[in-house]
């Protein structure tokens, strides 16, 4: 059974570095064609695809925020980091990471959200 | 960026109901298309993959189809459970992209 889950700080400050962790088990992110991404969902809006990485350590980033964000992965430990830096206010949301199969599948972890305030 | 337009935005729908949301893709995605629904407050399921391919432990209630640019969801008899929006997604090509989500509310 594949499972994710999100962890990292509940609010940062306004220009501070944002560090995610996602945590998953049930696969091996060293297994052709596996992906892990980010997605984000500020309050009350649609989702926003952010980042991806794949098990080759291909790295693909929304070009729109591609020069805040970096996405690694530690394949041992089983981990994504997403970091995202000088944060804002209107970066406040739920983010989310998932699972992607050579087929498309998808699976999500629960989310976690990030208020950005100071 | 290849944009992604749900329609309608919400719709209002009674149990028992035939339910089809529309999503169109700003160019070609062959069939790089999968739909999830949300529920308040919840992370989103997935639900269709590959256009048409129903997810692993979905109802059959569920179906999905289009090529192209122009891709449906379906649900054959709504029932209370299936109140969510429902967004769908491109993996044609980077920056993958959602549409904005379409919100199905009880009649």
């Amino acid at each position: 059974q594949i499972t994710l889950k999100e962890s990292g700080p509940t609010l940062v400050k306004p220009t501070q570095t944002l560090t995610l962790t996602c945590t998953f088990s049930g696969f091996s992110l060293s297994t052709s064609g596996v992906g892990v991404g980010w997605i984000r969902q500020p309050p009350g809006k649609a989702l926003e695809w952010l980042a991806l990485i794949y098990w080759n350590d291909d790295k693909r980033y929304s070009p729109s925020l591609k020069s805040r964000l970096t996405i690694t992965k530690d394949t041992s430990k089983n981990q994504v980091v997403l970091t995202m830096t000088n944060m804002d206010p209107v970066d406040t949301a739920t983010y989310y990471c998932a699972h992607y199969d050579r087929d498309g599948r998808t699976r999500w972890g629960q989310g976690t959200l990030v208020t950005v305030s100071s | 960026d290849i944009q992604m337009t749900q329609s309608p935005s919400s719709l209002s729908a009674s149990v028992g109901d035939r339910v089809t949301i529309t999503c169109r893709a700003s160019q070609g995605i062959s069939n790089y298309l999968a739909w999830f629904q949300q529920k308040p407050g919840k992370a989103p399921k997935s639900l269709i993959y590959a256009a048409s391919s129903l997810q692993s432990g979905v109802p059959s209630k569920f179906s999905g189809s289009g090529s192209g640019t122009d891709f449906t969801l379906t649900i054959s008899s709504l029932q209370p459970e299936d109140f969510a929006t429902y967004y769908c997604q491109q993996y044609n090509s980077y920056p993958w992209t959602f549409g904005q989500g379409t919100k199905v509310e009880i009649k």
